[in-house]
């Protein structure tokens, strides 16, 4: 069965500190994908990232970086000097060949970054 | 251009009232998602359209109703709701399946 785990709840830092998301996924699939997705107060969510499972590359973007580890089923998430802006609920996801038109969702890591 | 657009921003309805929510996408998408998200909770999948047909339905009761006109539309159709469909409806759109979705701004639905 495909799963995913956001095994925080909740995260509170000060800003300008760096902060990581954790996501463990299962899936018995060797190809799938997964996502992040931003979800700030406004409710909408938004598309961060999609890797595939052949690509385990680390991707940095700006002041965002993913670290894929098909060793332990890993698809971690940091944020460098976290802002204010950066406040929301963060999702990790995935799909895999036998669910290409569904995301299955974590339950979603809530982060509060103060001033 | 990665822009969903969904209307109205909010809706409150009767248990009676038949009522629709509106999506649309101008990036030459091809599948078009439904998603109903209760606060604090992950959205949960209510629909698939992958080129205008109806793949998936999330075992959705009777009481929604998804249309896709055409490829740039999908609509939603709500009648004798009950209180516990209040939520956030989240409409999305991706190239093709399992490429990444874009989502709407949603629709904030309280049933009375």
């Amino acid at each position: 069965a495909q799963k995913v785990t956001q095994a925080q709840t909740e995260i509170s830092v000060v800003e300008k500190e760096d902060v990581t998301l954790d996501c463990v996924y299962e899936t018995r699939d060797t190809t799938y994908y997964l996502f992040w997705y931003k979800q700030p107060p406004s409710g909408e969510l938004v598309f961060l990232i999609r890797r595939n499972s052949f690509d385990e590359q680390n991707e940095i973007s700006g002041r965002y970086s993913w670290n894929f580890q098909k060793s332990t089923s890993s698809f971690n998430f940091t944020i460098t000097a976290s802002q204010v802006v950066d406040s929301a609920v963060y999702f990790c996801a995935l799909s895999d060949s036998l669910n290409t038109d569904k995301l299955i969702f974590g339950t979603g890591t809530r982060l509060q970054v103060f001033p | 251009d990665t822009e969903v657009t969904q209307t109205p921003k909010h809706l409150v309805m009767g248990m009676t009232n038949k009522k629709s929510l509106k999506c649309e996408q101008h990036m030459g998408h091809r599948a078009m998602y439904w998603y109903k998200q209760k606060a604090k909770k992950p959205p949960e999948l209510m629909f698939v359209y992958s080129y205008e047909k109806l793949s998936i339905n999330e075992s959705v009761p009777s009481r929604f109703s998804p249309e896709c006109p055409n490829s740039s539309l999908l609509n939603l159709h709500l009648h004798a709701l009950q209180p516990e469909d209040s939520a956030l409806y989240l409409c999305a759109s991706s190239r093709w399946l399992a490429s990444e979705q874009y989502f709407g701004p949603g629709t904030r639905l309280t049933v009375t």
